[in-house]
């Protein structure tokens, strides 16, 4: 599985937005950009996932590199809500997730 | 909206016994998978179900581990002879088809094996 490296913690003010990057330097043609999130004592939460063009949807943005060697999750206005560690993921898409260690994001109120 | 459930929400069991957790994925998805959060380590896959067979697992999921969907509904993890190692939370997950590459999570189950 390509490899993703992503910071392990940061930190953001509530209601400003929020940039979470992720490196990929060793990304396939066919891998997909996943992103997924976990608040504390819960599941694994799907975000956001993209191959080439940034992407939207009503929980975040996905900004994707034009030579796909990284991409940056964004949540427009962090709420208390969003504390969570999220994990980027590249797979092909159909098959099983290979979860990182994640960057665990803190919203200070 | 639909979601994918789990019970229980915690099991405790005695080393060697056998334990079933269980899994009620959303109506309609296609595609099956267990992974496993040891505490304070990584989610981990185990295996994906697809068609009534295991498409794919992992090296955790020995002779140990065993998947079934008895029924239209359910999608059962059982390990046969539990370790004190096998103490995580387990995770569930459905997908809906082929064309759709989102996996909906449970909320877990804790096992506990003392």
């Amino acid at each position: 599985d390509a490899k993703t490296t992503q910071p392990n913690s940061m930190e953001s003010n509530e209601e400003e937005p929020v940039h979470l990057p992720c490196n990929h330097s060793t990304i396939s043609g066919t891998d997909y950009i996943h992103w997924y999130r976990q608040l504390p004592s819960q599941g694994p939460e799907y975000v956001i996932h993209g191959l080439t063009s940034n992407v939207n949807n009503r929980m975040a943005s996905l900004a994707i590199a034009e030579d796909r060697k990284s991409s940056t999750l964004i949540l427009h206005r962090a709420t208390l809500r969003d504390a969570a560690v999220y994990y980027c993921i590249l797979n092909f898409g159909n098959e099983k997730l290979t979860f990182g260690t994640g960057t665990r994001l803190t919203i200070i109120p | 909206e639909p979601e994918v459930t789990q019970t229980p929400s915690h099991q405790v069991t005695q080393m060697g016994q056998e334990v079933i957790l269980r899994c009620v994925p959303i109506s309609n998805h296609l595609y099956f998978y267990w992974y496993r959060q040891i505490l304070g380590q990584k989610v981990e896959f185990l295996v994906s179900f697809y068609n009534n067979e295991i498409s794919e697992k992992s090296e955790i999921f020995d002779d140990q581990f065993s998947v079934e969907r008895p029924d239209g509904s359910n999608f059962t993890l059982k390990i046969r002879s539990t370790k004190l190692e096998d103490s995580a939370m387990y995770f569930c997950a459905s997908r809906p088809d082929r064309y759709s590459y989102e996996q909906y999570f449970g909320p877990g189950t804790r096992l506990t094996v003392t």
